[in-house]
């Protein structure tokens, strides 16, 4: 099974937005709404952000979004804030191994 | 607190056999799946393949089907990766992370194992 497609690197300023896609195909991303995203900073473990495309667990910030259409799902985070700046990854079920797929980071730079 | 707590850090030579563990805590042990991720170093992250406890049915991604060994023992809230004979491209740190469902997003995450191979 192939990783999702993620953008290597994206970059924003403080307060300004970005987003992160994540694209798949119709085994994975496109075929069911499991799609999850994750923050990691150096050294640390994986931190869920987003679930099931767009519902945030308790306790992350709102300014963290989710959406999907077709096969490409998107992360937007408002209000970029220093801490921010970490590595993302998404992950989607898919039914060609009835497992899950990641794609393959994308590291955010706030500047 | 719901916890997934791994164990050590490991140091093999290539061909030797390894065991690492994950222990959950604070939740029905049984009610969650528990995957395991790798990441080499530098690198993404990367199922591997996950176990219900509650029966220790797994399924591996293919990548890594016949390569690690999955399991558990429900009654110490234990899980499990295996290796028979390690080579050095298994240096990685490796995750334990749990999911409610099959399809399930990883809630919960252990803090890590690094394992390292080599001569």
């Amino acid at each position: 099974q192939s990783a999702l497609t993620q953008p290597a690197s994206v970059s924003g300023s403080p307060g300004q937005s970005i987003t992160i896609s994540c694209t798949g195909t119709s085994s994975d991303v496109g075929g069911y709404n499991y799609v999850s995203w994750y923050q990691q900073h150096p050294g640390k473990a994986p931190k869920l952000m987003i679930y099931d495309v767009s519902n945030r667990p308790s306790g992350v910030s709102n300014r963290f979004s989710g959406s999907k259409s077709g096969n490409t799902a998107s992360l937007t985070i408002s209000g970029l804030q220093a801490e921010d700046e970490a590595d993302y990854y998404c992950s989607s079920y898919t039914s060609s191994s009835t497992g899950v797929v990641f794609g393959g980071g994308t590291k955010l730079t706030v500047l | 607190e719901v916890q997934l707590v791994q164990s050590g850090a490991e140091v093999k030579k290539p061909g030797e056999s390894l065991r690492i563990s994950c222990k959950g805590s604070g939740y029905s042990f049984t009610s969650y799946w528990i995957s395991w991720v790798r990441q080499m170093p530098g690198k993404g992250l990367e199922w591997m393949g996950r176990i219900d406890p509650s029966d220790s049915y797994t399924n591996y991604s293919p990548s890594f089907q016949g390569h690690v060994t999955i399991s558990a023992d429900k009654s110490i809230s234990t899980a499990y990766l295996q290796w028979s004979s390690l080579k050095a491209s298994d240096t990685a740190m490796y995750y334990c992370a749990r999911s409610v469902a099959v399809a399930g997003h990883f809630d919960i995450w252990g803090q890590g194992t690094m394992v390292t191979v080599s001569s």
